[in-house]
């Protein structure tokens, strides 16, 4: 399977525990994104990375929440001390270097999503 | 925060005939996209207008883009029970090279 890959797909925790989410971009790509998406929303933006450095965070993301992508290829998204609130499913996406010609269309490639249940 | 929302919020249809969305947008984009999701899915993208088009078809889709009214709409033609699924537009702000903004979606319920 060479598309976006996200694990693991369901978590289920107790309000207070951290949990880490793991994304793999499509091999080539070297931008990558984390969004939030609640019941019945739309997909809100989280963080930007290119290659390995993370170039644009969202309020949204609060000190509870970190990502990594230390080599450039993966990403984590941690949420320590869970609430509530943070039920939701994650969605990674994956896009092409910019401008590349006759690959970069501008479109996000988008994982399955791993879904969140804070008890 | 959502940058575009869309309307209808819901939409119920028979098999066959045709279905519109709208998507309103509040700034200055370079493009606009619609993406599709089936329940508990990931988003699978459908098109791209960029601000200097008016309207582009890729298949049974239609999209138009309406920059002074800040506006896109998405037909589907001949729908079938398969494109059952919620719709989002999605902007990216002029000036913002990356970032992608997504409405709050439409729900199309596609009946035989």
């Amino acid at each position: 399977d060479t598309g976006v890959s996200q694990d693991p797909r369901h978590k289920i925790t107790k309000r207070g525990q951290n949990v880490t989410f793991r994304c793999d971009p499509i091999s080539e790509h070297n931008r990558l994104y984390w969004y939030r998406q609640t019941l019945g929303q739309g997909p809100e933006f989280l963080t930007y990375f290119q290659n390995e450095a993370q170039l644009e965070k969202s309020r949204l993301l609060s000190d509870r929440f970190s990502a990594e992508r230390p080599k450039g290829s993966f990403s984590t998204l941690e949420i320590q001390r869970t609430e509530q609130g943070d039920s939701a499913m994650y969605l990674c996406a994956s896009r092409p270097p910019w401008g590349l010609a006759g690959v970069d269309t501008g479109e996000l490639f988008f994982g399955e999503g791993s879904r969140l249940t804070v008890l | 925060s959502q940058q575009g929302e869309e309307d209808p919020q819901a939409l119920s249809i028979q098999e066959g005939e045709n279905a519109t969305m709208n998507c309103s947008y509040k700034t200055s984009i370079n493009n606009l996209q619609w993406y599709r999701q089936n329940s508990g899915r990931g988003l699978v993208h459908l098109i791209l207008i960029r601000s200097n088009e008016r309207e582009k078809h890729s298949g049974r889709l239609r999209v138009t883009l309406d920059t002074s009214k800040k506006s896109s709409s998405l037909l589907i033609t001949a729908s079938r029970a398969a494109d059952t699924a919620s719709y989002f537009c999605a902007t990216v702000v002029t000036g913002t090279a990356s970032k992608l903004t997504f409405g709050t979606g439409t729900r199309l319920q596609v009946t035989l």
